[in-house]
């Protein structure tokens, strides 16, 4: 059965530390990993990685994916109030057709 | 990307009553699905919904609960049916401008059935 986990489940951090937060996979015909926000309701898109070794930069946050070892990391350096939120990983593939497998998701709480 | 709103932002609804969720999109997309976040739960897949023909449901979701119009390539409705307490979810819609590509994701509907 096709499975995304995240590592870990949740994450308290003061402002300033850096953390990588884990997802690893396990879904047949890969295409593509999605790193999302979710701060109130709507998951904003963050990251789209399809090719290993590759890193993905916006700002204090990075992304990159390991497609031999099947995981993917995030990171956010300098942490801030701002970026406490869900943060899910998503794998694109499946064993009959394409679609969007979403792990359980990181809460990461930032305190000042 | 593409701009997504949806409506209502929020519901309450009595127990074996049905609400419908419209989901807009402001330009022509392929591809439009609806998600279900239940409490403290990940994003689950309730359904693509096809273009004019009748939706792909998931495994666990059946046409009669979870009744989806797609009437062109810009709107979509999600209805949930005789509800129950267990509905209490957030529903999401999102669109695939193109197909294999990114999925971004409407406001979402906070659902709460008393």
């Amino acid at each position: 059965e096709d499975k995304v986990v995240q590592s870990p489940l949740s994450l308290v951090v003061h402002e300033g530390d850096t953390v990588t937060l884990n997802c690893s996979y396990e879904v047949t015909n890969f295409r593509s990993l999605l790193w999302y926000k979710q701060e109130k309701k709507a998951p904003t898109f963050l990251f789209m990685l399809t090719s290993s070794g590759i890193e993905k930069k916006s700002g204090r946050l990075s992304s990159i994916l390991d497609k031999k070892e099947l995981f993917s990391i995030l990171n956010i350096t300098a942490t801030q109030t701002g970026d406490s939120a869900v943060y899910l990983c998503a794998v694109r593939g499946g064993t009959s057709y394409d679609k969007v497998i979403f792990g359980p998701g990181t809460s990461l709480s930032v305190i000042p | 990307s593409a701009v997504i709103s949806q409506k209502p932002s929020r519901d309450i609804c009595q127990r074996g009553t049905s609400l419908t969720i419209q989901c807009q999109v402001d330009s022509q997309v392929t591809m439009m699905f609806w998600y279900r976040q239940q409490p403290g739960q990940s994003l689950t897949l309730i359904a693509t919904a096809n273009q004019g023909s009748e939706a792909t449901y998931e495994s666990g979701f059946v046409i009669d609960k979870f009744p989806i119009s797609r009437p062109n390539l810009t709107f979509s409705t999600l209805t949930v049916s005789n509800m129950s307490p267990e509905d209490s979810s957030i529903y999401l819609c999102s669109v695939e401008p193109r197909v294999g590509d990114t999925q971004y994701f409407g406001p979402g509907t906070r659902l709460t059935v008393l």
